[in-house]
């Protein structure tokens, strides 16, 4: 069974900080996703990642991808308010053909002024 | 505009009253699916479809049926609904294409508390 988990569960950071949340699967996959939620709202796709060692960037946030640890990481460069949210990883079923998606339990995000 | 519409978007109900949730796609997608969030659980996979007249149980169907008559639309029904199934519930869908990414579209959410 595929179990994915995310740490920090919390993550209170400062405006202008770095870090970085951490995502680890259980099972072989080769398909990893990155969203982002805003409190009561949908789920904003933000990364595809879709071989070992992807990566990718967009503004302050990069995505990695490292199959053989089975282990995602979101890295935060010099965190502003706005980037505020719950932030899932979702894992594919390796060679399923359902599209199935297996969420992490999210890690909420909270930037201070 | 590419999206996955829901409805309703807010529901307040009682038990045992069945109620349809609604949802449409207009990316003429193959897979669509329901997944239902609550605090400190994630997103769980409720049902799922890969194609019309194609559906299967995801790991919380219980409770919950579906249909998919069409391909742009993938109702989710509660027949006889109770308080556990309040929650807030996504209608995703995804291209199942041969070069697709497995992306998710997720739509806007439907809030449901049964009473």
């Amino acid at each position: 069974e595929l179990k994915v988990e995310q740490n920090p569960l919390f993550l209170s950071m400062q405006e202008g900080k770095n870090y970085t949340i951490y995502c680890n699967y259980s099972t072989t996959s080769d398909r990893l996703y990155w969203y982002r939620q805003d409190p009561g709202k949908s789920l904003e796709s933000l990364f595809v990642l879709l071989s070992n060692g992807a990566v990718k960037q967009e503004g302050r946030l990069m995505a990695s991808l490292d199959t053989k640890a089975r282990l995602s990481t979101l890295h935060i460069t010099a965190a502003v308010h706005d980037l505020s949210a719950t932030y899932f990883c979702a894992v594919a079923l390796y060679g399923g053909a359902t599209n199935k998606l297996i969420f992490g339990t999210g890690t909420l995000l909270a930037v201070q002024p | 505009e590419a999206q996955v519409t829901q409805n309703p978007r807010y529901l307040i109900t009682v038990t045992g009253k069945k109620l349809t949730v609604t949802c449409s796609q207009n990316m003429n997608h193959e897979y669509m699916s329901w997944y239902r969030q609550d605090p400190g659980l994630g997103l769980r996979q409720i049902y799922y479809s890969m194609n019309v007249e194609v559906t299967d149980k995801g790991d919380v169907p219980e409770g919950y049926k579906v249909s998919r008559k069409e391909k742009r639309n993938f109702p989710l029904i509660l027949e006889s609904p109770s308080p556990n199934q309040t929650s807030l519930y996504f209608c995703a869908s995804s291209s199942s294409g041969g070069k697709n990414t497995g992306e998710l579209f997720f739509g806007e959410g439907s809030r449901l508390t049964v009473l």
